[in-house]
């Protein structure tokens, strides 16, 4: 069965520190790792997302580490703001076929103290 | 503006009836989906359609219905043989199946009362 493994389900920063939110797979076909972010009451959006081809990707304050062997990746949030409270879900998909969408791991709600 | 839409945004059902919640995007994607979200759950796959005229089961389809009539539509109803059926409900699309970017609704909230 495909997964994606999130941790942790909760988190909590002071304003300033670097969030770390990890995600592992089992599935090699995986070719597309996004995160998403959302607010409560509110859909999820597109953050950033990797591809398998590279190992690091940054955009602005939030940056994708891919480790393509351990099949792990995870986001980091530098100066992490009280505004980046939110849920963040990691998610994967299958290009090679059979898969349903995006596979989604379970969650990480971010909390930013101020 | 083109997106998501879903509407209404809170529905309230009563035990044994049947419901659709609505599910419009303008931006021309081929591709849309349904997911369930629970507490704790994450996002999981009710229904997907990769084109207009079809449609095809997910990881939950069970006591869920869809259609897809038209590109720019695909509503969910929740049948009365749905067990559990509060939850967030959210609304995605995408260019074309297994396309990139996934564009979500803003979700509407069921509450069975």
């Amino acid at each position: 069965q495909q997964q994606v493994k999130q941790s942790p389900q909760s988190l909590i920063v002071q304003k300033g520190g670097i969030s770390i939110i990890n995600c592992a797979y089992e599935n090699t076909a995986f070719d597309y790792f996004p995160w998403y972010q959302q607010f409560p009451g509110k859909g999820p959006a597109l953050l950033i997302a990797i591809r398998p081809d590279v190992s690091e990707k940054k955009e602005g304050r939030f940056t994708i580490s891919f480790n393509k062997s351990a099949k792990q990746f995870s986001l980091h949030i530098m100066d992490s703001q009280p505004g980046d409270s939110a849920t963040y879900f990691c998610a994967a998909r299958d290009s090679g076929g059979g898969a349903d969408g995006l596979t989604f791991g379970k969650g990480t709600h971010l909390i930013i103290q101020p | 503006d083109g997106g998501i839409t879903q509407s209404p945004k809170y529905l309230f059902r009563k035990e044994g009836q049947n419901v659709t919640l609505s599910c419009e995007q303008n931006l021309n994607h081929d591709a849309m989906y349904w997911y369930r979200q629970d507490p704790g759950q994450g996002l999981r796959l009710i229904y997907y359609s990769q084109i207009v005229n079809d449609f095809q089961k997910g990881d939950i389809a069970e006591g869920y219905s869809v259609s897809r009539e038209k590109k720019e539509s695909f509503p969910l109803t929740v049948t009365s043989a749905q067990k559990n059926p509060t939850a967030f409900y959210l609304c995605a699309s995408s260019i074309r199946y297994q396309g990139t970017e996934a564009f979500f609704g803003q979700g509407t909230r069921l509450t069975v009362v």
